[in-house]
């Protein structure tokens, strides 16, 4: 398997521009997170989705941030308008239902490189 | 819910020198517990996890023991090498759904 692909690996834009990263998860993993990692604040669960349901979206900052799962194989974060302080590594992760593993690890994408200048 | 404390760096060491990186946790009952490495400009990748009491985890010359007792993961490399330079996440599972509580990362630097 490829693993969890994400892109665009980089990306700089001008506040006020609309983003969007794409995920494409290992495929058969039944959950899908969004995460964002900063120097000051870490790692942060944005939301996650199960079976392509969106499960737990308190993580997401405002309302200028939304996330959609159309299918399995697919997930967009989208950020409109885009601020500086949005300025992160933006990281995709899938895993299978901790039941049938027993662990419920999770396997993590290269991260999409977000500046807003 | 359930917690984990990882000790703050960053940690220096010489290569070939012993590491050991502190996690402790709280938890309901006997979760599985995990370290997570991330390399310089990639994302966190599982190192080794453990899914019982006293089970010990290991992979790439790296160990950990799920110890109850104390409730502890602590990681451990006996020789280390300046590619082991990286940041290190001590997590486990969150309660509801597969979601993980990580530790605030450790960063380490391996000097030749």
């Amino acid at each position: 398997d490829a693993g969890v692909i994400q892109s665009p690996r980089h990306e700089v834009t001008e506040m006020g521009q609309e983003v969007t990263l794409r995920c494409k998860p290992i495929s058969g993993h039944d959950y899908l997170f969004w995460y964002r990692q900063t120097m000051m604040r870490g790692l942060e669960l944005l939301i996650y989705f199960n079976n392509n349901v969106p499960i737990d979206d308190s993580g997401m900052p405002e309302d200028r941030f939304s996330a959609k799962m159309p299918n399995a194989s697919f997930s967009t974060l989208k950020i409109q308008p885009s601020e500086p302080r949005d300025s992160a590594v933006y990281f995709c992760a899938s895993s299978l239902a901790r039941l049938r593993t027993g662990g419920g690890e999770q396997f993590f994408g290269p991260g999409t490189r977000l500046t807003v200048l | 819910g359930n917690s984990v404390t990882q000790m703050e760096g960053p940690v220096t060491l010489s290569e070939e020198a012993f590491l050991t990186i502190n996690c402790t946790y709280t938890a309901t009952g006997y979760p599985s517990l995990f370290w997570y490495v991330q390399y310089p400009g990639e994302g966190l990748q599982l190192l080794l996890k453990a899914t019982k009491a006293d089970d010990k985890g290991s992979n790439k010359g790296f160990e950990a023991t799920y110890r109850k007792e104390t409730t502890s993961f602590h990681l451990e490399k006996g020789s280390v090498q300046v590619s082991d330079s990286a940041v290190y996440f001590c997590a486990l599972p969150a309660g509801a759904g597969n979601m993980l509580t990580f530790g605030g990362g450790t960063r380490l630097m391996v000097k030749p």
